[in-house]
């Protein structure tokens, strides 16, 4: 089993529409989350981190987190073709020093 | 603004050739990373150093060493490239203050025939 799991993709969605993107992850002792964005061709981004159960916005984007179930979503609401990216879901270990990623969700938004 | 830089975009190696890539950061982080990336594998962490001639192995570091002299410089040496060691690398640097200061330069496509 992978450290941190992600859905291939692509997952294709309509401009406007909300894109729905799960991570899970193995180490029950995780403690901080991060979802980057890659652009093709481009390094990784940050857009959102989390740390705490529940849910934090932040403009069109909404983290979740569920640490009794041991996953992250990330949901783009009204999304826009310069959404269109690989969404990369990244944790932090108890006690690590290092970010371990998962391999990447491709979101297509279609106008 | 923040810069992390590598010093070359693209490059072409043949298999045997000692390979080196630097990364320069201009925000006095302490912490630097070299990630390759690979598709379906996600970022995997090859070496890491948290301050001036200190250095620790991260996850896949087998083949390669790292150098870090200064605090705004690190390398990534490939002692005798391999063509399994062709992929896309990216420096990171963070402050210790946090992970949300973490930023990636723009990437090296090394290709070792």
């Amino acid at each position: 089993q992978k450290e941190v799991e992600q859905n291939s993709g692509p997952l294709s969605v309509p401009e406007g529409a909300i894109a729905s993107l799960n991570c899970t992850y193995s180490d029950r002792g995780s403690q901080s989350f991060f979802w980057y964005r890659q652009y093709s061709g481009k390094s990784p981004e940050l857009i959102m981190s989390i740390y705490s159960n529940g849910d934090k916005e932040d403009g069109r984007f909404t983290a979740q987190l569920n640490k009794a179930s041991q996953y992250v979503s990330l949901l783009i609401r009204d999304s826009q073709p310069s959404d269109s990216a690989t969404y990369l879901c990244a944790l932090l270990k108890a006690a690590g020093n290092k970010l371990t990623f998962g391999g990447g969700t491709r979101v297509l938004v279609k106008p | 603004d923040v810069k992390v830089t590598q010093s070359s975009r693209y490059l072409v190696k043949r298999t045997g050739e000692k390979v080196f890539l630097e990364c320069v950061q201009d925000m006095d982080h302490e912490n630097m990373f070299w990630y390759r990336q690979d598709p379906g594998l996600g970022l995997r962490l090859i070496y890491f150093s948290y301050d001036v001639k200190m250095k620790e192995k991260g996850d896949i570091p087998e083949g390669y060493s790292v150098s870090r002299e200064k605090k705004e410089r690190f390398s990534l040496i490939l002692e005798s490239a391999s063509t399994n060691q062709t992929s896309m690398y990216l420096c990171a640097s963070r402050a210790t203050s946090g992970w949300d200061t973490q930023y990636f330069g723009p990437g090296t496509r090394l290709t070792v025939l």
